[in-house]
């Protein structure tokens, strides 16, 4: 089956401008994640959803970065006034119910470099 | 959460075993051990996961210590697509969130 996608798979921006980046998740699964990987490090937790409940959003670097999931499918990770160190990989991964037991399925990522 | 440690390099050659260790000498009662590798410019993808027995699955097996202070992930025959960075992970039973490391880049030799 289909699984997790991303959208697009590569972002240039400019410094200051806004962008957003979909993460479609594998059809079923109630628990969606965004991690980030900057350039020669691991990943780093950014927000989980699960269900209706309220997200997660510990991992969030700053006010900037925002995500919404709509009708408990797509996700949108939204980064406002873009930095320089806003680059990295940014990983959508989900999994099939709580998430605190299942694995979590990784999509192939969005690459966004800011000049 | 518990840290790991595991080395930051490992090589093998083509159909040979792997034994990639990890050290979790702060793990707690409830800490899963989680394993995924990451292929270049690819997601990471999930291997497998134990608690306290050994467990073997199609990819691979995982064997624990005893004292679950260390385990080691054992690629019966590695292949040219074995080569990714591969992540030890403790993960408590309540936690839903992954902290990956900077894990083991697993070189295959032809």
């Amino acid at each position: 089956g289909a699984g997790v996608s991303q959208s697009p798979s590569n972002k240039v921006t400019e410094k200051g401008k806004d962008v957003e980046l979909r993460c479609d998740p594998i059809s079923g699964h109630t628990a969606l994640y965004w991690y980030r990987q900057s350039l020669g490090q691991g990943l780093e937790f950014l927000i989980y959803f699960q269900g209706n409940s309220a997200p997660d959003k510990s991992g969030l670097p700053s006010d900037r970065f925002s995500a919404e999931r709509t009708g408990g499918s797509v996700s949108t990770l939204t980064i406002q006034r873009t930095q320089q160190e806003d680059s990295a990989v940014y990983l959508c991964a989900s999994s099939g119910t709580s998430g605190s037991y299942n694995e979590q399925f990784f999509g192939p990522g969005t690459r966004l470099t800011v000049l | 959460d518990a840290k790991t440690t595991q080395p930051n390099s490992m090589e093998s050659n083509e159909e040979e075993p792997v034994h990639l260790p990890c050290n979790h000498s702060t793990i707690s009662g409830t800490d899963y051990i989680h394993w995924y590798r990451q292929l270049p410019s690819q997601g990471p993808e999930y291997v497998i996961h134990g608690l306290t027995s050994n467990v073997n699955n199609r990819m691979a097996s995982l064997a624990i210590a005893e004292d679950r202070k260390s385990s080691t992930l054992i690629l019966h025959r590695a292949t040219l697509r074995d080569a990714a960075v591969y992540y030890c992970i403790l993960r408590r039973g309540s936690n839903y969130k992954l902290t990956f490391g900077k894990g083991t880049l697993l070189t295959v030799n032809p």
